[in-house]
């Protein structure tokens, strides 16, 4: 089956420290973005790429990194400069520019807990 | 700046009755509008949308309306059954603007169906 994956399912980071959140995606979509959802503020947008080696900040990129190596995966690195990282982070992936944006599915979250 | 909003943190209706949802956008360039559905732990699933071409569109108990002069959408459900409590996100896209098929979510509505 056709899916994305997103692992861990959760996530504890102590202070200081950077994590990765894996996103792997084999539905040959070449559109992924990152999401954040925080209780009262719905789906905030992170990061997204739209091709293989490309990405663009979204509205709250501050303390975040991406990757964008290989069209099925997109990682996610939450850095120690990301003030409250505590959060539900969802991936997603799409069809291309053009397409019709019915096509965008998401994978089933990462609790992150900073402790 | 919200340019998508779900001014209703939650709604509750009884089991068989209707339930409408509303959301409202402020960004005239928004061509088309989607419904997704989330429950807890889990990534959002596509529910209905709507191209900004048609006022009206319907999927079995789900029906979206748009008025584009008012800048906003609904979403009715009829008959709302147990199994439809979960939060709904509305979401609003550009198909031929420069950013893909990036969405743009509102906060979420929080539906409790009750028995």
């Amino acid at each position: 089956d056709g899916g994305i994956t997103q692992s861990p399912k959760y996530l504890f980071r102590k202070e200081g420290q950077n994590v990765t959140l894996s996103c792997e995606q084999n539905l040959n979509h070449d559109a992924m973005y990152w999401y954040r959802q925080d209780p009262g503020q719905g789906l905030r947008l992170i990061y997204y790429s739209q091709i293989v080696n490309d990405f663009q900040k979204g509205d709250i990129a501050e303390g975040y990194s991406v990757s964008r190596e290989k069209k099925e995966s997109f990682p996610l690195t939450v850095t120690s400069a990301q003030k409250n990282p505590t959060a539900f982070y969802l991936c997603a992936s799409s069809p291309r520019q053009g397409a019709r944006v019915d096509g965008y599915t998401f994978g089933s979250g990462t609790r992150l807990t900073v402790v | 700046d919200q340019q998508v909003k779900q001014n209703s943190p939650s709604l509750s209706v009884q089991e068989g009755r209707i339930s409408i949802l509303n959301c409202d956008y402020t960004n005239s360039m928004f061509d088309y509008f989607l419904w997704y559905k989330k429950y807890p732990a889990e990534g959002p699933t596509f529910l209905i949308s709507i191209s900004s071409i048609k006022d009206k569109n319907e999927d079995g108990r789900f029906t979206v309306f748009l008025n584009k002069s008012a800048k906003h959408l609904s979403l009715h459900i009829v008959p709302s059954q147990p199994g439809d409590s979960a939060v709904y996100f509305c979401a609003a896209s550009r198909l031929g603007g420069t950013s893909g098929s990036r969405l743009t979510f509102g906060e979420g509505t929080q539906l409790t169906v009750n028995p």
